[in-house]
């Protein structure tokens, strides 16, 4: 099975503008959950997805925003980018959500450098 | 609120040596599940091993194995017979196993490193 993909692996933006990052989760996943992991912060939830549901959100401000498709393949949306956004946006998936479910697997990342 | 406590920001251990990396973790509830992801440099985060706190008897993934104290609120690693391989940040992490969510709450991790 190919694990947890995401696209771009790295990016460069500009202060001010906006990014759109990708995950596809393994096959038969249906829950996404993303992180973004900084030397300072460390990693730190940002929200999850489940059959296209937001069912948890982490403590950024509204610039962060996500969805899920029907597919389970999710996408995460920073809006006018600030320097403090550099970081390695992770993106994790698993079969289920909530009680029962296991461990979250997780993708290579995406490594976003604001200028 | 839940958090996660990884004392040691690094460790190093010579090969074929065993080390064992601390974690505390604080919590109210009584079901959750904890893990060590293990992150090498520049490489994707993977599963290291994982223990339900429901479970008494400790969990061994081959070289690697945890200390559970669930009174003690304390999880640690012990990594056997090292080897250059397992060089890389390990993060501890804790999960409730109720709810409708699977946010995963990590500590700030361990650089271990492996001498020859």
């Amino acid at each position: 099975k190919a694990g947890v993909t995401q696209t771009p692996r790295y990016l460069i933006k500009t202060r001010g503008q906006q990014v759109t990052l990708s995950c596809s989760p393994i096959s038969g996943h249906r829950s996404v959950s993303w992180y973004q992991q900084t030397p300072g912060q460390g990693l730190q939830f940002l929200f999850e997805y489940f059959s296209e549901t937001q069912r948890n959100k982490g403590n950024f401000p509204g610039r962060f925003s996500g969805r899920q498709f029907s597919n389970s393949r999710s996408e995460m949306n920073v809006s006018t980018l600030e320097l403090g956004d550099s970081a390695l946006y992770l993106c994790a998936s698993s079969p289920l959500t909530g009680a029962g479910s296991y461990e979250q697997y997780f993708g290579p990342g995406t490594r976003l450098t604001v200028t | 609120a839940q958090t996660v406590t990884q004392s040691q920001p690094e460790m190093s251990v010579q090969e074929a040596e065993t080390v064992t990396l601390s974690c505390t973790y604080d919590t109210s509830e009584s079901d959750y599940y904890l893990f060590w992801y293990k992150q090498p440099p520049s490489r994707q985060m993977i599963l290291v091993i994982r223990q339900e706190a429901y479970k008494q008897q400790n969990a061994t993934e081959n070289r690697f194995s945890v200390n559970f104290q669930k009174a003690a609120k304390s999880f640690s690693l012990k990594i056997s017979d090292s080897q250059l391989g397992d060089a890389a940040m390990y993060f501890c992490a804790y999960r409730p196993n109720t709810g409708t969510a699977s946010k995963l709450t990590f500590g700030t991790g361990t650089r271990l490193q492996v001498t020859l």
